[in-house]
């Protein structure tokens, strides 16, 4: 069984400092990935997707950037922090064909910029 | 360009009734793929439903949409409401036979069932 876990659950962190968040899918080979993000009482709005390692393609830029440097982890990360930056983020992935198969979706990382 | 609306951002029932929740769409492109999402508190959103096909209707879990292309609509509709189904739920289109890369999001529509 598939199985993806993000890191870390939860953090606070003070504007201008770096941000580092991670995703691992385990049981599942070449998985699309993506980024999500929710901003407090707004909707889902999709960050990156990636089909394939050290490939990522920008959705909303946001100020973030990801890196995919293996075929089964995907990095969300900054070098500085914004208040805007706060929300919840969540990692998915998908089979082979993209979105329009089932979305599995982590557990998420809530993020406090203070 | 494509889009997604949920005109109910809350919906609040007594345990027992109907749920319907809203789903209208705009795309160009006439093969449209509608998929709800369901958010439970504490958990990883998760696919309820999805169809491409046009007037046949789908059921998950107690719940059913139906695909109108005539109107746009994939409606979320329950016959009873439980108070497990307090959730976010979110509809959601992609482009059938092109861009597979992402899901246009409705803003979700939060659903509270009281006793």
């Amino acid at each position: 069984a598939q199985t993806i876990h993000q890191w870390p659950v939860a953090e606070i962190k003070a504007v201008g400092s770096p941000l580092s968040l991670g995703c691992t899918i385990k049981g599942k080979s070449s998985p699309n990935l993506y980024w999500y993000w929710q901003a407090t009482g707004g909707t889902l709005q999709q960050l990156f997707y990636s089909i394939t390692v050290g490939q990522v393609e920008s959705v909303v830029q946001l100020n973030l950037s990801a890196s995919r440097p293996k075929d089964d982890q995907f990095i969300l990360s900054t070098e500085k922090l914004l208040l805007s930056h706060s929300g919840f983020y969540l990692c998915a992935w998908t089979r082979t064909g993209g979105v329009q198969n089932t979305l599995y979706f982590g557990a998420g990382t809530r993020l406090s910029v203070l | 360009g494509d889009s997604v609306t949920q005109k109910e951002g809350l919906v609040t029932l007594t345990e027992g009734l109907p749920v319907m929740l809203n789903c209208t769409y705009q795309t160009i492109y006439s093969n449209a793929f509608l998929f709800w999402y369901v958010h439970y508190l504490n958990e990883s959103p998760r696919l309820l439903l999805k169809s491409s096909t046009d007037n046949k209707r789908t059921e998950h879990q107690g719940f059913h949409a139906t695909l109108h292309k005539s109107s746009s609509s994939f409606h979320l509709q329950k016959s009873s409401a439980q108070l497990s189904d307090s959730a976010l739920y979110y509809c959601a289109l992609s482009d059938r036979f092109g861009d597979n890369s992402k899901l246009i999001w409705g803003l979700g529509t939060s659903l509270v069932v009281n006793p």
